[in-house]
């Protein structure tokens, strides 16, 4: 059963405590996203990946860090330095190709108390 | 500063009747267009694209048009079904970031009235 699993669906932290979001997906593809949605707003793009190893920031960087150690996994730390950390969660991947279609995952909502 | 723009947050519509949704774009590099459809806490689904090379996209009840020297995409759903009823975000690639990489406009919800 092919797909991009996030997990947990929801999930509450603490101020001042790091959480890390899950991202994993069995569909070989080689690159990787994570997505921040906010009530009424668009997607903004945290951090992408396109190969193992190697990622870079995307619009909205400060206060989270990735890994790519596995082409199937891409996890999500949000830190203690992230100001506004409550939001939805997005991981999405597509193969790298330049009019591939980018599939997301099922999201995972972070609230911070 | 937006590059990729959704004016109309909300939209309503009749179940049977055509609903229109529109984005316009500033960055003249974009050179490829997606429609994505969402529901509450879910993730977005794929619903169609096109390229700056088409101005036209059809696929069943969707087609998207592009108007290249207006910088403005609309997609058209005909005929709209209640089913329909979801957040709808427009995304643009082009290659002056990341080749890859998507900025998404704010989003339009659609509401189909049966």
């Amino acid at each position: 059963d092919g797909g991009i699993t996030q997990s947990p669906k929801y999930l509450f932290r603490k101020e001042g405590q790091n959480v890390t979001l899950s991202c994993e997906q069995n569909l070989n593809h080689d690159a990787m996203y994570w997505y921040r949605q906010d009530p009424g707003q668009g997607l903004r793009l945290i951090y992408y990946s396109q190969i193992v190893n190697d990622f870079q920031k995307g619009d909205i960087a400060e206060g989270y860090s990735v890994s790519r150690e596995k082409k199937e996994s891409f996890p999500l730390t949000v830190t203690s330095a992230q100001k506004n950390p409550t939001a939805f969660y997005l991981c999405a991947t597509n193969r790298g190709g330049y009019t591939d279609t980018q599939y997301f995952g099922p999201g995972t909502r972070l609230t911070v108390l | 500063d937006q590059q990729v723009k959704q004016n109309s947050p909300s939209l309503s519509v009749q179940e049977g009747r055509i609903s229109i949704l529109n984005c316009d774009y500033t960055n003249s590099m974009f050179d490829y267009f997606l429609w994505y459809k969402k529901y509450p806490a879910e993730g977005p689904t794929f619903l169609i694209s096109i390229s700056s090379i088409k101005d036209k996209n059809e696929d069943g009840r969707f087609t998207v048009f592009l108007n290249k020297s207006a910088k403005h995409l609309s997609l058209h759903i005909v005929p709209s079904q209640p089913g329909d009823s979801a957040v709808y975000f427009c995304a643009a690639r082009g290659m002056s970031g990341a080749g890859n990489m998507l900025t998404f406009g704010g989003g339009t919800r659609l509401m189909v009235k049966p």
